[in-house]
């Protein structure tokens, strides 16, 4: 059984281009969060997704920000127009739907160097 | 601010020496208690975990953590620590309700052998 998938691993950027971090959760998961991890620091929530549905996104930044986790395929982190404040390691973590077991499940992460 | 700290960012230890690593959070309510541990160049993985019962848990390679309700801490042991348990480690908690894990800033251990 395939854990929490991530891609890219790595992901280098110039200043003003577009991120897209993918995101595929662990099987029979339908629950995904993305969390931030800038450089000396503990991981920070961003936002919290179901099929089709933002449930929490009091994590992300106002602009610039977005995630979607469609009925198909995986979630997607997108970044517009990066900074260098960007660069970070996001991490993406799954659970199941519907149980007590709130434990979560993280993926390797996408470190993302903004130049 | 409500919060989840970790006293100690840094941590060096000798091998075979014992180790323990504060946590303490500051939300009422109720939690659940994370350790995850991040070997260098991997992703987190789960050391333990405290939901109900018990509060000394067990986990992976070794290592403890205790949960003291009245502390408000959720400390995490092991009596002697190798070279591989190099990595950082992080305490979370999940605050029932409000659909996240709340990570504290991470203690860095190097075990030299």
């Amino acid at each position: 059984n395939a854990g929490v998938m991530q891609n890219p691993r790595h992901l280098v950027r110039r200043r003003g281009q577009e991120a897209r971090l993918r995101c595929s959760p662990m099987k029979g998961h339908s629950h995904v969060y993305w969390y931030r991890q800038l450089p000396e620091e503990g991981l920070k929530f961003m936002v919290y997704l179901q099929k089709e549905n933002i449930i929490d996104e009091s994590g992300m930044p106002k602009e610039r920000f977005s995630a979607e986790f469609p009925k198909e395929g995986p979630s997607i982190l997108r970044i517009q127009q990066v900074v260098r404040g960007d660069s970070a390691a996001y991490f993406c973590a799954s659970s199941p739907p519907n149980t007590d077991n709130n434990e979560q499940f993280f993926g390797p992460g996408t470190r993302l160097t903004v130049l | 601010a409500q919060s989840v700290s970790q006293h100690n960012h840094h941590v060096i230890l000798s091998e075979a020496a014992s180790l323990e690593l504060g946590c303490n959070y500051s939300y009422g309510g109720t939690v659940n208690l994370f350790w995850y541990v991040q070997y260098p160049g991997q992703h987190l993985q789960l050391l333990l975990k405290y939901f109900s019962g018990d509060p000394l848990v067990k986990g992976i390679k070794g290592f403890e953590a205790e949960f003291i309700k009245s502390k408000f801490s959720f400390n995490l042991r092991k009596p002697s620590v190798q070279w591989s348990d190099t990595a950082e480690y992080f305490c979370a908690v999940f605050r029932w309700g409000y659909n996240k894990l709340i990570f504290g800033a991470g203690t860095r251990l190097a075990v030299h052998p």
